[in-house]
Formats: C-alpha cells, structure tokens, sequence
C-alpha cells in the first residue's frame, strides 16, 4: 500500500524551515527519502531503519518512528537548491527489497 | 554515491517496434535491480524486481511477455518494451541495491512512441 504524504506542496523562502511527513499503515523495515528535480531521476537523500532513529545529512535530517509506522524529513535554513519534489520510499518487514513510494512532496524555495 | 547509468536516454519509435533500455551499475555490484515506471508529475510505479541469473519478479497488473527484463549479470539488466503502443510512452527509471541498502536511480529513459 502507498504510503501517504503531507503535505502535497510547500512553498518556503530561502532560510525557512520545512517538514514534510510519510505515513504508512503497515509495518515497516525502512524509509527511505528521495529528491526528485524536474525531468531526472531521483536522488537518494537517507535510509532510516531502526524505531526512533534520526539520521542527519548537514541540513537535511529525517526520524523514523516504527511504532507509529511514521517518518518526517526536516528541512531547516532552506537553500534554493533544495527545491524539487521529494519522494519517501516505504520497505515493509516482508523482506521483498521493494519499495513504495508516495506520491511525494512538491518543495519551492524562493530567493 | 553509487552510479547507475541507462541507455539510451531518449528513444522515439514508432508503435509496433521494440525497444532495449540498459541499465548499469557502474562502480559496484548490484544484488539487486528495480525497473520503474513515472508518468508526469506522478510517483514512480515499480514494474519488476531483478536479481543477477534468475527471473524477474512483476508487479501485480505488469505484463511480463512486454516488458521482458533481462538480468545478464552483476551490473547489467535491461528491459525490452516489445510491441510498443503510444501508451507505453513514459519516463523508465532503473534502480540498483546491494542487501537492502539504499537504491541508486539511473538517469532515466524518457520513451515516447508515435
């Protein structure tokens, strides 16, 4: 089942914050986060794969929460670049490898 | 990170041929290949799953007799659109993974069939 995003779209200025979340109804092994930019492929940004972890990559950090089968990508001191659509991949604990991806999140940073 | 890189990019023909996309890991060794399919603005849609020397696995509504996927070796899979229509026109996005870690996107093929 897809997991489910939010928000659908988010417009920052540059410097702004931005969470977006990912949900899913069934149990997870991992997410995984991506950033897509218009016409190429996505971006691998973080794995999460254990309950409660936080991983961080300079300005750009993501929590997992297994029980509540939940993660949220943070975004802080937002740069231009980061614009693009950002997409979470959920990996259930079936063990296929395979991932669903939501329907993703449309970020704008404007100057 | 890993590369993955996809041939070609863009490819136009005419409805009715077949079309060979590769897809390549280029500096490891993938366990495990996954072919995807995006439609604009949309999120990617995984077709199959491909493991080195054995037969891919489809997604449910993916038919395997036109999207033959072929995974020659540790570093190659290739997916052979045959007889394709103006609706299999789309964005094919190949990925590489190795044990359950993250998955490497290739480029993309952008497909449009007249």
């Amino acid at each position: 089942q897809q997991p489910v995003q939010s928000p659908q779209a988010v417009i920052l200025r540059e410097g702004e914050d931005a969470v977006i979340n990912c949900s899913s109804s069934k149990a997870l092994y991992s997410v995984h986060w991506y950033r897509q930019k218009h016409g190429e492929a996505p971006v691998f940004l973080m794995i999460l794969l254990k309950g409660g972890e936080q991983k961080g990559h300079e300005k750009i950090s993501a929590s997992f929460n297994e029980k509540k089968q939940q993660s949220s990508l943070y975004l802080t001191a937002s740069q231009l670049s980061y614009s693009g659509t950002y997409f979470c991949g959920t990996e259930d604990q079936g063990g296929s490898e395979k991932l669903v991806f939501g329907k993703g999140t449309k970020l704008t940073v404007n100057p | 990170g890993a590369v993955v890189s996809q041939h070609p990019s863009r490819v136009i023909c005419k409805s009715g041929t077949s079309v060979k996309i590769e897809c390549r890991s280029l500096d490891f060794q993938a366990t495990t290949m996954f072919w995807y399919r995006q439609f604009p603005k949309k999120s990617l849609m995984l077709m199959a799953t491909s493991n080195e020397g054995s037969k891919a696995t489809y997604e449910q509504g993916v038919e395997k007799d036109k999207f033959l996927i072929n995974h020659a070796s540790l570093t190659l899979s290739t997916l052979t659109v045959t007889s394709a229509h103006p609706e299999d026109s789309s964005f094919y996005i190949c990925s590489s993974s190795v044990l359950r870690n993250e998955q490497y996107f290739g480029p993309g093929t952008r497909l449009t069939v007249t």
